[in-house]
Protein backbone atom coordinates (compact mmCIF):
# COMPACT_ATOMS: atom_id res chain seq x y z
CA UNK A 1 0.00 0.00 0.00
CA UNK A 2 1.24 3.47 -0.53
CA UNK A 3 0.82 6.57 1.63
CA UNK A 4 1.78 9.89 2.52
CA UNK A 5 2.56 12.08 5.56
CA UNK A 6 2.91 15.73 5.37
CA UNK A 7 4.55 16.90 8.52
CA UNK A 8 3.07 20.05 10.06
CA UNK A 9 -0.48 20.64 9.34
CA UNK A 10 -0.04 24.60 9.63
CA UNK A 11 3.44 26.23 9.00
CA UNK A 12 3.54 30.03 8.96
CA UNK A 13 6.50 32.41 6.96
CA UNK A 14 7.35 36.24 6.81
CA UNK A 15 7.03 37.28 3.31
CA UNK A 16 10.25 37.16 1.45
CA UNK A 17 10.94 33.90 3.67
CA UNK A 18 12.25 30.70 2.31
CA UNK A 19 9.09 28.20 2.24
CA UNK A 20 9.52 24.12 3.17
CA UNK A 21 6.55 21.96 2.90
CA UNK A 22 7.95 18.70 4.56
CA UNK A 23 6.36 15.12 2.27
CA UNK A 24 7.39 11.71 3.35
CA UNK A 25 5.71 8.60 1.10
CA UNK A 26 5.46 5.20 1.74
CA UNK A 27 5.25 3.03 -1.55
CA UNK A 28 7.03 -0.62 -2.72
CA UNK A 29 7.61 0.64 -5.90
CA UNK A 30 8.89 3.42 -7.67
CA UNK A 31 6.33 6.36 -7.15
CA UNK A 32 4.69 9.15 -9.12
CA UNK A 33 4.77 12.35 -6.84
CA UNK A 34 2.61 15.29 -7.48
CA UNK A 35 2.32 19.07 -5.36
CA UNK A 36 -1.48 20.65 -5.20
CA UNK A 37 -2.53 24.22 -4.35
CA UNK A 38 -5.67 24.46 -3.17
CA UNK A 39 -7.12 28.09 -2.55
CA UNK A 40 -10.61 28.18 -0.25
CA UNK A 41 -13.45 26.99 -1.90
CA UNK A 42 -11.43 25.97 -4.90
CA UNK A 43 -10.38 22.42 -6.52
CA UNK A 44 -6.82 21.90 -6.75
CA UNK A 45 -4.14 22.90 -9.23
CA UNK A 46 -1.18 20.96 -10.01
CA UNK A 47 1.92 22.66 -8.95
CA UNK A 48 4.36 20.24 -10.05
CA UNK A 49 5.54 16.37 -10.26
CA UNK A 50 7.81 13.98 -10.62
CA UNK A 51 7.81 10.77 -13.18
CA UNK A 52 11.32 9.71 -13.72
CA UNK A 53 14.47 11.36 -14.73
CA UNK A 54 15.67 14.74 -13.18
CA UNK A 55 14.82 14.33 -9.30
CA UNK A 56 14.99 18.03 -9.16
CA UNK A 57 11.79 19.31 -10.17
CA UNK A 58 10.78 22.98 -11.19
CA UNK A 59 6.73 24.07 -10.84
CA UNK A 60 4.80 27.16 -11.23
CA UNK A 61 4.96 30.17 -9.37
CA UNK A 62 8.79 29.50 -8.44
CA UNK A 63 8.28 26.35 -6.21
CA UNK A 64 10.64 23.21 -6.57
CA UNK A 65 10.70 19.92 -4.59
CA UNK A 66 13.30 17.16 -4.94
CA UNK A 67 12.02 13.81 -5.60
CA UNK A 68 14.93 11.70 -2.13
CA UNK A 69 14.67 7.90 -3.17
CA UNK A 70 17.31 7.27 0.50
CA UNK A 71 15.06 9.55 2.36
CA UNK A 72 11.61 8.63 0.89
CA UNK A 73 10.97 12.49 0.66
CA UNK A 74 9.32 15.16 -1.69
CA UNK A 75 9.63 18.32 0.03
CA UNK A 76 8.31 21.14 -1.60
CA UNK A 77 10.39 24.67 -1.22
CA UNK A 78 10.32 27.98 -2.57
CA UNK A 79 13.55 30.84 -2.24
CA UNK A 80 10.77 33.55 -0.96
CA UNK A 81 7.59 33.41 0.09
CA UNK A 82 4.75 35.81 -0.97
CA UNK A 83 1.28 36.97 0.39
CA UNK A 84 -0.17 35.16 -2.55
CA UNK A 85 1.24 32.19 -1.61
CA UNK A 86 -1.30 31.51 1.35
CA UNK A 87 -3.28 28.42 0.48
CA UNK A 88 -3.34 24.77 1.33
CA UNK A 89 -0.68 22.65 0.12
CA UNK A 90 -1.23 18.37 -0.68
CA UNK A 91 1.34 16.07 -1.35
CA UNK A 92 0.23 12.93 -3.41
CA UNK A 93 1.68 10.04 -4.12
CA UNK A 94 0.58 7.33 -7.34
CA UNK A 95 2.58 3.84 -7.55
CA UNK A 96 1.18 0.45 -8.86
CA UNK A 97 1.36 -0.72 -5.29
CA UNK A 98 -1.97 -2.87 -4.96
CA UNK A 99 -2.50 -2.99 -8.28
CA UNK A 100 -3.51 0.48 -9.59
CA UNK A 101 -2.18 4.04 -9.86
CA UNK A 102 -4.70 5.41 -7.68
CA UNK A 103 -3.61 8.60 -6.30
CA UNK A 104 -3.43 8.85 -2.46
CA UNK A 105 -2.82 12.52 -1.15
CA UNK A 106 -1.46 13.87 2.14
CA UNK A 107 -3.18 15.89 5.06
CA UNK A 108 -2.57 19.06 3.50
CA UNK A 109 -0.26 21.94 4.64
CA UNK A 110 -1.89 25.42 5.33
CA UNK A 111 0.90 27.72 4.63
CA UNK A 112 0.33 31.32 6.31
CA UNK A 113 2.46 33.86 5.16
CA UNK A 114 2.80 37.33 7.68
CA UNK A 115 3.65 40.40 6.04
CA UNK B 1 -11.65 25.92 -22.47
CA UNK B 2 -11.81 22.53 -21.48
CA UNK B 3 -11.58 21.40 -17.89
CA UNK B 4 -14.21 19.79 -15.53
CA UNK B 5 -17.11 21.47 -14.17
CA UNK B 6 -19.51 20.72 -11.21
CA UNK B 7 -22.26 21.84 -9.96
CA UNK B 8 -23.60 22.88 -8.06
CA UNK B 9 -21.16 24.89 -6.06
CA UNK B 10 -23.42 24.86 -2.82
CA UNK B 11 -25.92 22.41 -1.79
CA UNK B 12 -28.14 22.32 1.23
CA UNK B 13 -30.47 18.89 1.59
CA UNK B 14 -32.47 17.75 4.90
CA UNK B 15 -31.42 14.41 6.47
CA UNK B 16 -32.62 11.23 4.94
CA UNK B 17 -32.54 12.52 1.51
CA UNK B 18 -30.58 11.13 -1.61
CA UNK B 19 -28.68 13.91 -3.77
CA UNK B 20 -26.92 14.05 -6.65
CA UNK B 21 -23.69 15.83 -7.19
CA UNK B 22 -22.50 16.67 -11.28
CA UNK B 23 -19.32 16.30 -12.64
CA UNK B 24 -18.48 16.61 -16.45
CA UNK B 25 -15.39 17.21 -18.13
CA UNK B 26 -14.47 17.93 -21.84
CA UNK B 27 -10.89 17.04 -21.30
CA UNK B 28 -11.47 13.53 -23.06
CA UNK B 29 -10.29 12.01 -19.96
CA UNK B 30 -10.81 8.47 -19.23
CA UNK B 31 -10.28 7.87 -15.75
CA UNK B 32 -12.28 10.12 -13.13
CA UNK B 33 -12.63 10.23 -9.36
CA UNK B 34 -14.81 11.84 -6.26
CA UNK B 35 -12.66 12.49 -3.43
CA UNK B 36 -14.64 13.59 0.05
CA UNK B 37 -12.32 16.91 1.89
CA UNK B 38 -13.39 17.22 5.71
CA UNK B 39 -11.06 19.69 7.64
CA UNK B 40 -7.78 18.31 8.47
CA UNK B 41 -8.31 15.13 7.05
CA UNK B 42 -6.73 15.64 2.94
CA UNK B 43 -9.10 13.86 0.19
CA UNK B 44 -10.58 10.45 0.89
CA UNK B 45 -11.05 8.37 -2.17
CA UNK B 46 -14.70 7.74 -2.77
CA UNK B 47 -14.91 6.15 -6.23
CA UNK B 48 -12.88 5.90 -9.44
CA UNK B 49 -13.79 4.93 -12.67
CA UNK B 50 -11.23 4.09 -15.24
CA UNK B 51 -13.46 3.60 -18.19
CA UNK B 52 -17.31 4.07 -19.66
CA UNK B 53 -19.62 1.34 -17.44
CA UNK B 54 -16.83 0.78 -14.87
CA UNK B 55 -15.71 1.81 -11.80
CA UNK B 56 -14.49 0.91 -8.18
CA UNK B 57 -15.07 1.77 -4.80
CA UNK B 58 -12.58 3.90 -3.02
CA UNK B 59 -11.26 4.09 0.74
CA UNK B 60 -14.72 5.16 1.68
CA UNK B 61 -17.51 4.05 -0.76
CA UNK B 62 -20.30 3.37 1.75
CA UNK B 63 -23.33 5.55 1.66
CA UNK B 64 -22.49 6.38 -1.96
CA UNK B 65 -22.88 5.48 -5.89
CA UNK B 66 -21.82 6.12 -9.16
CA UNK B 67 -22.28 5.85 -12.64
CA UNK B 68 -20.35 5.65 -15.72
CA UNK B 69 -22.79 5.83 -18.98
CA UNK B 70 -20.70 8.17 -20.48
CA UNK B 71 -16.99 8.84 -20.79
CA UNK B 72 -17.53 12.80 -20.06
CA UNK B 73 -20.04 12.13 -17.03
CA UNK B 74 -19.37 10.74 -13.20
CA UNK B 75 -22.43 11.45 -10.90
CA UNK B 76 -22.21 11.62 -7.48
CA UNK B 77 -25.15 10.20 -5.28
CA UNK B 78 -25.18 10.89 -1.68
CA UNK B 79 -27.61 8.62 -0.13
CA UNK B 80 -29.62 8.48 3.07
CA UNK B 81 -26.85 5.85 4.14
CA UNK B 82 -24.18 8.18 4.55
CA UNK B 83 -23.67 9.18 8.01
CA UNK B 84 -22.08 12.16 7.88
CA UNK B 85 -22.43 13.34 4.57
CA UNK B 86 -21.90 17.37 5.08
CA UNK B 87 -18.48 17.89 3.50
CA UNK B 88 -16.71 19.07 0.52
CA UNK B 89 -16.72 16.93 -2.81
CA UNK B 90 -13.82 17.26 -5.82
CA UNK B 91 -14.39 15.98 -9.01
CA UNK B 92 -11.32 14.93 -11.06
CA UNK B 93 -9.66 13.31 -14.07
CA UNK B 94 -7.30 11.94 -15.82
CA UNK B 95 -5.73 11.27 -19.07
CA UNK B 96 -5.14 7.54 -17.77
CA UNK B 97 -5.40 6.26 -13.93
CA UNK B 98 -2.27 7.33 -11.84
CA UNK B 99 0.37 7.98 -13.92
CA UNK B 100 -0.39 11.37 -14.34
CA UNK B 101 -1.51 14.47 -13.10
CA UNK B 102 -5.35 14.63 -12.31
CA UNK B 103 -7.59 17.83 -13.05
CA UNK B 104 -10.20 19.19 -10.42
CA UNK B 105 -13.34 20.62 -10.48
CA UNK B 106 -14.47 23.56 -8.14
CA UNK B 107 -15.78 21.51 -5.46
CA UNK B 108 -19.82 21.09 -4.57
CA UNK B 109 -20.14 22.10 -0.56
CA UNK B 110 -22.94 19.57 0.39
CA UNK B 111 -24.77 20.45 3.85
CA UNK B 112 -27.12 18.37 5.30
CA UNK B 113 -29.33 19.63 8.00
Amino acid sequence: AQSVTQLGSHVSVSEGALVLLRCNYSSSVPPYLFWYVQYPNQGLQLLLKYTTGATLVKGINGFEAEFKKSETSFHLTKPSAHMSDAAEYFCAVSSASGGSYIPTFGRGTSLIVHP
Amino acid sequence: DGGITQSPKYLFRKEGQNVTLSCEQNLNHDAMYWYRQDPGQGLRLIYYSQIVNDFQKGDIAEGYSVSREKKESFPLTVTSAQKNPTAFYLCASSIVIGSTEAFFGQGTRLTVV
